[in-house]
């Protein structure tokens, strides 16, 4: 089956950086890739989403690139702000499943400091 | 009230206690899951049910028992359970059970097994 790893654990930028959140995945057949953010006390939340037929995709302050030759995407976040601390997961399925066959991965810890 | 409820909050409950966690959406969706949320853990797909009837069953163990009396309305019975049941249980809905469904979570609730 599908094994998600993502990095960091933990991460933590001043008020205005940038940050970064990378995940592998293993089966190449997977082409749909959702990103939540959990904060604390809350379930998680869908933020953005990207789809293998895409390379880029961007929400105002955040964006996912894909490269799907290595197998990997990544989460940016663009001047970083206090409210944007929270746990971030990354997700991949297979276009021909369901929701239910998500894989996420372990989570980043996103402190953004002022 | 609108989005994904769930109660309670936190629940405490000995090894041969009963117990059953309440899940209701206000979003008018056909698709209703649980999700397991332990730390550094992915986060792990319990059960799945579609227009109320079950139709996925992750070899979860027998001491968690789901019931989906209407779109609504999910819950998870507990009876017997282990220390290492403790953990964050999390539901979620969705539009169909299609791979990009978003999934709408509930805050969660805290189980403790002692």
């Amino acid at each position: 089956g599908e094994n998600v790893e993502q990095h960091p654990s933990t991460l933590s930028v001043q008020e205005g950086d940038s940050a970064v959140i990378k995940c592998t995945y293993s089966d190449s057949a997977s082409n749909y890739f959702p990103w939540y953010k959990q904060e604390l006390g809350k379930g998680p939340q869908l933020i953005i989403d990207i789809r293998s037929n895409v390379g880029e995709k961007k929400d105002q302050r955040i964006a996912v690139t894909l490269n799907k030759t290595a197998k990997h995407f990544s989460l940016h976040i663009t001047e970083t702000q206090p409210e944007d601390s929270a746990v971030y997961f990354c997700a991949a399925s297979m276009g021909t499943g369901t929701a239910s066959k998500l894989t996420f991965g372990t989570g980043t810890r996103l402190q953004v400091t002022l | 009230e609108t989005g994904v409820t769930q109660t309670p909050r936190h629940l405490v409950m000995g090894m041969t206690n009963k117990k059953s966690l309440k899940c209701e959406q206000h979003l008018g969706h056909n698709a209703m899951y649980w999700y397991k949320q332990s730390a550094k853990k992915p986060l792990e797909l319990m059960f799945v049910y579609s227009l109320e009837e079950r139709v996925e069953n992750n070899s979860v163990p027998s001491r968690f028992s789901p019931e989906c009396p209407n779109s609504s309305h999910l819950f998870l019975h507990l009876h017997t359970l282990q220390p290492e049941d403790s953990a964050l249980y999390l539901c979620a809905s969705s539009q169909g059970t299609a791979y990009n469904s978003p999934l709408h979570f509930g805050n969660g609730t805290r189980l403790t097994v002692t």
